[in-house]
């Protein structure tokens, strides 16, 4: 069973600041790492994903790294806003694939943005 | 519809009746997920449909909780005998065979009092 390890639990970050979060996960073969955003009483939308054969994509303020070695990826969030202010899930596909198989979530982390 | 449509957003039920909460995904998505959310916690797996294949039910929490997907769409979670632990929001999602990317719906808040 895949299992992804997210961390941390919350951040509170200033107003430009940088807000990281990391996501472990333990079996090799995926092909997909997508990350989730979700505000209060919303379910949660595709923010932003990353295939295995970059080790960086960037999309305006969101920034994820992925470093295969370590078996990790990260959401760089750079110039925090405090629109930014909401819960982030990293997930994995359980198969090889990400196509037809089920994308395992991380625990989430509730970001908050001081203004 | 464009997106995953779910049924009722909200429901209010007595301690031990039976909910059924809907869920129309994406036309043409072959995948469609249920997962449970407590206030201000993480993303609970319930059940995985995927085309023709068994349901992945690892996730239901109880045999009170189950879940069917008529004619590859649309999915009904039915809560048997609901306890105040039922209390949460559910929430649907559903993918393509092609991409790895699920899209949720609205959710719907389930409250047994």
């Amino acid at each position: 069973q895949q299992q992804v390890k997210q961390s941390p639990q919350s951040l509170i970050v200033q107003k430009g600041g940088i807000s990281i979060i990391n996501c472990a996960y333990e079996n090799t073969a995926f092909d997909y790492f997508p990350w989730y955003q979700q505000f209060p009483g919303k379910g949660p939308a595709l923010l932003i994903a990353i295939r295995p054969d970059v080790s960086e994509k960037k999309e305006g303020r969101f920034t994820i790294s992925f470093n295969k070695s370590a078996k990790q990826f990260s959401l760089h969030i750079m110039d925090s806003q405090p629109g930014d202010s909401a819960t982030y899930f990293c997930a994995a596909p359980k198969g090889i694939k990400a196509a037809g198989n089920k994308l395992t979530f991380g625990g989430g982390t509730r970001v908050l943005v001081k203004p | 519809g464009a997106g995953v449509s779910q049924s009722p957003s909200n429901k209010v039920t007595e301690k031990g009746k039976d909910v059924e909460l809907r869920c129309d995904p994406i036309s043409g998505h072959t995948a469609l997920y249920w997962y449970r959310q407590s206030l201000g916690q993480g993303l609970e797996f319930l059940i995985y449909f995927q085309g023709n294949s068994a349901p992945d039910k690892s996730g239901l929490p109880s045999d009170r909780f189950s879940a069917e997907r008529t004619g590859g769409s649309v999915s009904t979670l039915t809560i048997q005998r609901t306890q105040q632990e039922d209390s949460a929001v559910y929430l649907c999602a559903s993918s393509s065979h092609r991409e790895g990317v699920a899209f949720f719906g609205q959710g719907t808040r389930l409250t047994v009092v």
